[in-house]
């Protein structure tokens, strides 16, 4: 059982350039959720969405968006990337009253 | 935006001793979720707590949902060199799907 997955693992973006972060699950459930954890600061709620066909905005949406493709699959972009952007990127998983199963993780850097 | 103030932020102590931390919010939330995070690794689930004044164990770990549920606190007794990590709170805002996290406290246990 895969839980959930996020692809790359590892990017290297040059400031600018675009990319899509990837996040699938395999638990059937309702609720996706992108973070980012900047050293000192935790984990900060980017966009979530509660089901599918729904997404809103987190703690710190800007200069983000997101598609949840279908109930499997939410995806993270980044139009035009910025330095201050460089951080870990977590993707997780939930239902109502459940805990949030969580990926690896993206490292990304934004040079 | 919605903040959990998670003390302290970090913490040193002897191998045998117990720890207390704790989290706090102006806002209302329905659920409070303790997890630890290693290295390279996304957060893992330690105990979670479903209603107002719950008291919950889980082996050497306890934990405590606010009766006012805008905070909870997290205690490990014994402490040993594996409990070495970062330990956030996260709860769910009352009434909504935002799953939001703590600080973090970094823990420490010298041997």
């Amino acid at each position: 059982n895969a839980g959930v997955t996020q692809t790359p693992k590892f990017q290297v973006l040059k400031t600018g350039q675009s990319m899509t972060l990837q996040c699938a699950q395999d638990m059937n459930h309702n609720s996706m959720y992108w973070y980012r954890q900047d050293p000192g600061m935790g984990l900060r709620l980017i966009y979530y969405s509660a089901s599918e066909g729904t997404t809103d905005k987190g703690e710190v949406p800007n200069g983000y968006n997101v598609s949840r493709l279908n109930k499997r699959e939410f995806s993270l972009r980044l139009e035009s990337a910025a330095p201050s952007q460089t951080s870990v990127y977590f993707c997780a998983s939930r239902d109502l009253n459940t805990e949030a199963f969580f990926g690896q993780g993206t490292r990304l850097t934004v040079v | 935006g919605q903040q959990l103030n998670q003390s302290p932020q970090s913490m040193f102590i002897q191998e045998g001793e117990d720890v207390s931390m704790n989290c706090t919010s102006s806002s209302i939330f329905n659920t409070w979720l303790w997890y630890k995070q290693e290295p390279g690794e996304g957060p893992v689930l330690l105990i979670a707590l479903y209603k107002a004044g719950e008291l919950t164990s889980n082996g050497r770990l306890t934990a405590q949902f606010g009766i006012t549920r805008k905070d909870s606190f997290l205690n490990i007794s014994a402490s040993i060199p594996s409990d070495v990590g970062i330990y956030f709170c996260a709860g769910c805002l009352s009434g909504t799907y935002k799953y939001i996290f703590g600080t973090g406290t970094r823990l420490k246990v010298l041997a």
